[in-house]
């Protein structure tokens, strides 16, 4: 099985900071990544698909870059309703894998 | 509007079985391979199964694999997912999602939308 792991687990933020995550898999994926929001007692909200690009209706302040093995979710200008916990995922292969999570918190 | 709403979920002994059901709307449900992906209290997503369009190509985890299957039925847009030999361990919530095309375990996928979720209980 292939092994994601993000980094940090958690992270703490300002409203407007930028904020990066990051995402690595334990073997090339070449760009097949997703990114996906999730808030307690909600579905969880893809936000970036194949890497870099960005679901219909999502702000434009996400975007995703990488491919390989190495990938990252940026926010550019964080808002009060970003704060919530950020899953990759990739769909290389099944069974598909998640990261363990990246908890974004308010400072 | 796309819509998915899980139900079965429930409090079940260990060794228990239990059917989850995932009704679907808004999308022409048997051109979509569909998943279940779970989410233990307190950690992580979990992909549990996949089923393509025509319900004739499924996929599992291997935590699972033998104990669940998935499948679905195109007349009424329902997805569903039998729970047999229920552990502690399969506490969770479980969501159904919406695969990106009708091939189950195609690369070039995800998971858009998800349901609300249903919790399923493993307890004595």
């Amino acid at each position: 099985d292939i092994q994601m792991t993000q980094s940090p687990s958690s992270l703490s933020a300002s409203v407007g900071d930028r904020v990066t995550i990051t995402c690595r898999a334990s073997q090339s994926i070449g760009s097949y990544l997703n990114w996906y929001q999730h808030k307690p007692g909600k579905a969880p909200n893809l936000l970036i698909y194949a890497a870099s690009t960005l679901q219909s209706g999502v702000p434009s302040r996400f975007s995703g870059s990488g491919s390989g093995t190495d990938f990252t979710l940026t926010i550019s200008s964080l808002q009060p309703e970003d704060f919530a916990t950020y899953y990759c995922q990739q769909s290389y292969s099944t069974p598909y894998t998640f990261g363990q999570g990246t908890k974004l918190e308010i400072k | 509007e796309v819509q998915l709403l899980e139900s079965g979920g429930g409090l079940v002994q260990p060794g228990g079985s239990l059917r989850l059901s995932c009704a679907a709307s808004g999308f022409t449900f048997s051109s979509y391979a569909m998943s279940w992906v779970r989410q233990v209290p307190g950690k992580g997503l979990e992909w549990v199964s996949v089923i393509s369009g025509s319900g004739g190509s499924t996929y599992y985890t291997d935590s699972v694999k033998g104990r669940f299957t998935i499948s679905r039925d195109n007349s009424k847009n329902t997805l569903y997912l039998q729970l047999n030999s229920l552990r502690a361990e399969d506490t969770a919530v479980y969501y159904c999602a919406k695969d990106r095309a009708a091939v189950a375990g195609t690369p070039y996928n995800w998971f858009d939308p998800w349901g609300p979720g249903t919790l399923v209980t493993v307890s004595s």
